[in-house]
Order: C-alpha cells, then sequence, then structure tokens
C-alpha cells in the first residue's frame, strides 16, 4: 500500500521568510511518481511539480524548490523569499507507473499561511 | 481549452435524495479520475477510467456511488440515498497516457452537502 505523510499540518510565517514543508512517502514500486499541489480558497488543485523515481535531480523554478531523497524516502518543497499569494494548502502526494499512473494517493496537506 | 469543468460547483440536497454530478475532461485526455476530499483532509482516490472503461474503483466507493463515462468523453458521478458523510468535496481529474504520463489536471470541484 502506498502512503503519504505530511506531518505538518499548519506553518504561519512572515512574508520573506523562508519555509520548508515536509513529505515522506512509503511505497513498494520500484517505479514510481511523486507530486505536489497548491490548493488554494478557490479549491482547485494547482500542478507544481512532478517528479519520477529514477530522477533524484533537485529542482529549481523560481521561488520553489524541490529536495527529493529517495534513501530517506521524502520529497521537500521549499519556498524561497515566501509572499502572502503563497498562503494556500499544499499537498504531496505519490503515484505508481504504467496503469496506476495518475491514481494519486494524498498527504493530508499543510495550510501555509504567510503574513504581511 | 478552458481546462477541466465541473457541474454543478454547489449542491444541497436532503437526505435520502440521489445526486448526480457531471465532469467535463480536457478534450485530449483520456483518463479521468474522481476523487473526494473531506474537511481537512486530502483528496481521496474514487475510480478512474480510461476512455470509456472504469479501470478501477476504490472500496470507499459504496454500492451507492455509480459512475460512468460514456462515449470515453465527459463523466457522471451519481450518488443514490445520500447520507450526511457523503458530504464533501468531489473532485475530478484528467490526464494523458499518451504523452508521456503527463501530470492530472483537476477541476474546481462539486461541494456536496447532506442535510
Amino acid at each position: 500500500a502506498q502512503k503519504v505523510t505530511q506531518a505538518q499540518t499548519e506553518i504561519s510565517v512572515v512574508e520573506k521568510e523562508d519555509v520548508t514543508l515536509d513529505c515522506v512517502y512509503e511505497t513498494r514500486d520500484t517505479t514510481y511518481y511523486l507530486f505536489w499541489y497548491k490548493q488554494p480558497p478557490s479549491g482547485e488543485l494547482v500542478f507544481l511539480i512532478r517528479r519520477n523515481s529514477f530522477d533524484e535531480q533537485n529542482e529549481i523554478s523560481g521561488r520553489y524548490s524541490w529536495n527529493f531523497q529517495k534513501s530517506t524516502s521524502s520529497f521537500n518543497f521549499t519556498i524561497t523569499a515566501s509572499q502572502v499569494v503563497d498562503s494556500a494548502v499544499y499537498f504531496c502526494a505519490l503515484s505508481g507507473g504504467g496503469t496506476s499512473y495518475g491514481k494519486l494517493t494524498f498527504g493530508q496537506g499543510t495550510i501555509l499561511t504567510v503574513h504581511p | 481549452d478552458t481546462g477541466v469543468s465541473q457541474d454543478p460547483r454547489h449542491k444541497i440536497t436532503k437526505r435520502g435524495q440521489n445526486v448526480t454530478f457531471r465532469c467535463d475532461p480536457i478534450s485530449e485526455h483520456n483518463r479521468l479520475y474522481w476523487y473526494r476530499q473531506t474537511l481537512g483532509q486530502g483528496p481521496e482516490f474514487l475510480t478512474y477510467f480510461q476512455n470509456e472503461a472504469q479501470l478501477e474503483k476504490s472500496r470507499l466507493l459504496s454500492d451507492r456511488f455509480s459512475a460512468e463515462r460514456p462515449k470515453g468523453s465527459f463523466s457522471t458521478l451519481e450518488i443514490q440515498r445520500t447520507e450526511q458523510g457523503d458530504s464533501a468535496m468531489y473532485l475530478c481529474a484528467s490526464s494523458s497516457e499518451d504523452s508521456l504520463n503527463t501530470e492530472a489536471f483537476f477541476g474546481q470541484g462539486t461541494r456536496l452537502t447532506v442535510v
């Protein structure tokens, strides 16, 4: 069975602070995919990044960066110089490969509040 | 293409009534997924289709729930004899198997309240 754990239920920071959202996953699959989604108050899940199990390169996209470590089964997400618009619920998710691809197992989510 | 569209956005129904939700995926996407999200939780997988075939159903999907995707285009999710525990946000997502496994794009969801 697959499982995703986001231990941080809520995080509160002041604008311009850096913040890291933790994600730990469990799977027996050798091929799997990890995702981060953002859910603003409007409710729609917005895709941020996808990583496959064979690509451990860290990625940076503007103020966002992701650290994938298979050795610790973690896929952490860092926002640098946070902004008020980053306030949302962030979900880490896991999918198998093949026909299971796209069937996502989500973590419980981390509520991020960025104060001005 | 305007993305994944769900209708209605909100539904309030009395316990025991039947409800039906509709999802229109991104037109070139052949995979369609339904998820349920309760307050304070992450979405939970319910079922998914590849074209018109329903490939998997979660054990969360009781006999009162049925989903269809005729002709591999839009999909409907019906809940019969609704119960208060069915109150949740129902999310639809679509993806393309052909394009090197793209990410799933989500609709804005249908929020169901059973009173």
